[in-house]
């Protein structure tokens, strides 16, 4: 059972547009993660969100934290061909994190 | 630049051999990860240290062991390599178990025979 739900599993857009994926669980985490891999890479990290409610902007990448702190959202504006790759979202609870699946984003030029 | 290398990026071993794959982190972390990643299950954690001699069971555990003898050096023992242990193996380490960054490896693709 994956405690954390990514959504959606693939995602293949046009450059230029918007798009927003999801992490979500029924666990309340004490911070969570994004993660950022490109093929033949290992995941590198985007930013940590830690309080219920947050928001965080990385350029053109918003992440939000759930006021419940069991889920958040990636939004990216106006996507480029540099953004494809595997986004995976983590959460921290007691002394481990726990990722979820991912969303692979393809952006077409 | 910080950095966690892998020892192979690429390796194709027979049923029943005895596998190592090692990790060397070059930031004076305590705390080094093994994690596995497979198609729709995201990174699921294998084994992790906070301390060198020191070691903690993850999530699936079985069939795999570790040894850190140095701050610097994590490595993952596969016993008796079996079909279904092919994946992509992910090391990481970070300054704290929680809260932390966690640095990763470029990975070893491991294919058993």
């Amino acid at each position: 059972t994956q405690l954390l739900e990514q959504s959606p599993q693939f995602l293949s857009i046009q450059e230029g547009e918007n798009l927003t994926v999801y992490c979500n669980s029924s666990s309340v985490f004490s911070s969570l993660q994004w993660y950022r891999q490109e093929p033949g890479e290992g995941p590198v990290l985007l930013v940590t969100v830690v309080t219920g409610g947050e928001v965080k902007k990385l350029k053109r990448l918003t992440f939000q934290f759930g006021d419940a702190r069991k889920d958040s959202s990636l939004h990216i504006t106006a996507a480029q061909p540099g953004d494809t790759g595997l986004y995976l979202c983590a959460g921290s609870v007691e002394d481990k994190l726990v990722f979820g699946a991912g969303t692979i984003l393809r952006v077409k030029s | 630049d910080v950095k966690v290398t892998q020892s192979s990026r690429y390796l194709v071993k027979r049923t029943g051999e005895k596998v190592f794959l090692e990790c060397v982190q070059d930031m004076d972390h305590e705390n080094m990860f093994w994690y596995r990643q497979d198609p729709g299950l995201g990174l699921r954690l294998i084994y992790f240290s906070y301390d060198v001699k020191m070691k903690e069971k993850g999530d699936i555990p079985e069939g795999y062991s570790v040894s850190r003898e140095k701050k610097e050096r994590f490595s993952l023992i596969l016993e008796s390599a079996s079909t279904n242990q092919t994946s992509m193996y992910l090391c990481a380490s970070s300054f704290r178990v929680v809260f932390s960054e966690q640095f990763f490896g470029p990975g070893t693709r491991l294919t058993v025979l």
